[in-house]
């Protein structure tokens, strides 16, 4: 079936780094869209991507989608405690569903 | 307001037993789904439904049922075939007119004994 991998699946960051997790598909995507989901929590959406080289921003967050539309990222500046939680890539091929990444793990050392 | 309900949110139960779980929404969305998520693990697709009366199999269909016999709600049931039901359950929607964001509910965390 489709398959999109996201790397790396953890990540811990000295609260003020940065940080950044990437999807990869071997097929050209629809769109991709951004989810986060807290410790305990659900999936919230952050952002859906559609155009070839897309990039846009939500204040320390910003999100590129590749020119390919096989690969997109996801980068955070100067990370905060607020920041915690699982950040997932979900893929749209065209089929009326989403295919979710394993997700990456945030977490933050203060 | 507007959002998906999901009920109850942890639920036990003994093994070989059925259960079903509850999945409302109120967003007027034509479109719900049912993922399942284990530790470690992404959200993987169960069923879906675009219409009314209408669902389709997703990743991991086998030993899950579901019904959708009105536009606000989709319950899921985890059958006795189902080997490994222990596990975080999330109900979605969206709009099908045109693409965003998939909608969550908070979940049921269900547990077999």
């Amino acid at each position: 079936g489709q398959q999109v991998m996201q790397i790396p699946q953890y990540q811990h960051v000295q609260e003020g780094e940065d940080f950044t997790t990437y999807c990869n598909s071997s097929t050209t995507l629809s769109n991709i869209q951004w989810y986060k989901q807290r410790p305990g929590g659900h999936p919230v959406f952050l952002i859906q991507l559609v155009k070839s080289g897309e990039v846009k921003k939500q204040k320390r967050l910003t999100f590129q989608f590749g020119e390919a539309k096989k690969n997109s990222s996801l980068h955070i500046t100067a990370t905060q405690t607020t920041d915690v939680g699982t950040y997932f890539c979900a893929a749209d091929f065209g089929n009326e569903k989403l295919t979710f990444g394993t997700g990456t793990r945030l977490t933050i050392i203060p | 307001d507007g959002g998906i309900t999901q009920s109850p949110k942890y639920l036990f139960r003994k093994e070989g037993q059925n259960v079903t779980l509850s999945c409302e929404q109120n967003l007027n969305h034509d479109a719900m789904y049912w993922y399942r998520q284990d530790p470690g693990q992404g959200l993987r697709l169960i069923y879906y439904s675009q219409i009314v009366n209408d669902f389709q199999k997703g990743d991991i269909a086998e030993g899950y049922s579901v019904s959708r016999e009105k536009k606000e709600s989709f319950p899921l049931t985890v059958t006795s075939a189902q080997k490994n039901p222990t596990a975080f359950y999330l109900c979605a929607s969206s709009t099908t007119v045109e693409t965003g964001g998939y909608t969550f509910g908070s979940g049921t965390r269900l547990t077999v004994v």
